[in-house]
């Protein structure tokens, strides 16, 4: 059975400085891997997915990696600003299984 | 429509009643998706849609819980004799094929007094 795990559940950061979120999956023979951002009191917005044949995928200040082998997606988030702060979630999408998430707070 | 949709966004019922929550998804997105999620957690598996069909229903906790999309594009989750224990956010979420990426709705926030 897929276990998803983020470490750690909770980060605070200066703004400006760059966030490095990760993920950790168990079982290496998934097909993609989502990131979302969830804001309190709404649902998951969507920022990258990672296929398995990929190594990373990038969307302006974001950059996601993915290694099988080890077992590990990286979600990095450049100069980080105050309205970043949000849970971020990470899913291996084929096997219906997502992460406990990650909170952040950018202190201005 | 743009995105996904739920309703109610909020629903109060009592221990022991029936409950339905509504989702339609994107149109034209083929595979539908039930999510439970507590405070603090990441969402939880509940059931999978692939056109009609319930592809995977593994996570549905126990015989009260039921889903249907009869028709391949809404559909309902319904809970039986609710307890507490159910109260939640029931998330839904559609895609244009499976494992393609997966666009949530805002939720329904379940409470069971």
């Amino acid at each position: 059975k897929q276990e998803v795990t983020q470490i750690p559940a909770a980060l605070s950061v200066p703004e400006g400085e760059n966030l490095v979120l990760n993920c950790s999956f168990t079982d290496s023979a998934i097909y993609n891997l989502q990131w979302f951002r969830q804001d309190p009191g709404k649902g998951l917005t969507s920022l990258l997915l990672i296929q398995s044949s990929q190594r990373e995928q990038t969307s302006g200040r974001l950059n996601a990696s993915l290694d099988k082998s080890s077992g590990r997606s990286t979600l990095y988030i450049a100069a980080s600003q105050p309205g970043d702060s949000a849970t971020y979630l990470c899913a291996v999408i084929s096997m219906l299984t997502f992460g406990g998430g990650t909170r952040v707070l950018v202190k201005p | 429509g743009a995105g996904v949709s739920q309703t109610p966004s909020n629903k109060v019922t009592e221990k022991g009643k029936y409950v339905e929550l509504r989702c339609d998804p994107i149109s034209g997105h083929t595979a539908l998706y039930w999510y439970r999620q507590s405070l603090g957690q990441g969402p939880e598996f509940l059931i999978y849609f692939q056109g009609t069909g319930a592809a995977d229903d593994s996570g549905l906790p126990n015989d009260r819980f039921f889903a249907v999309r009869p028709e391949g594009s809404v559909s309902t989750l319904k809970i039986q004799r609710t307890e507490r224990g159910d109260s939640a956010v029931y998330l839904c979420a559609s895609s244009l094929s499976p494992n393609s990426p997966l666009h949530f709705g805002n939720g329904t926030r379940l409470t069971v007094t």
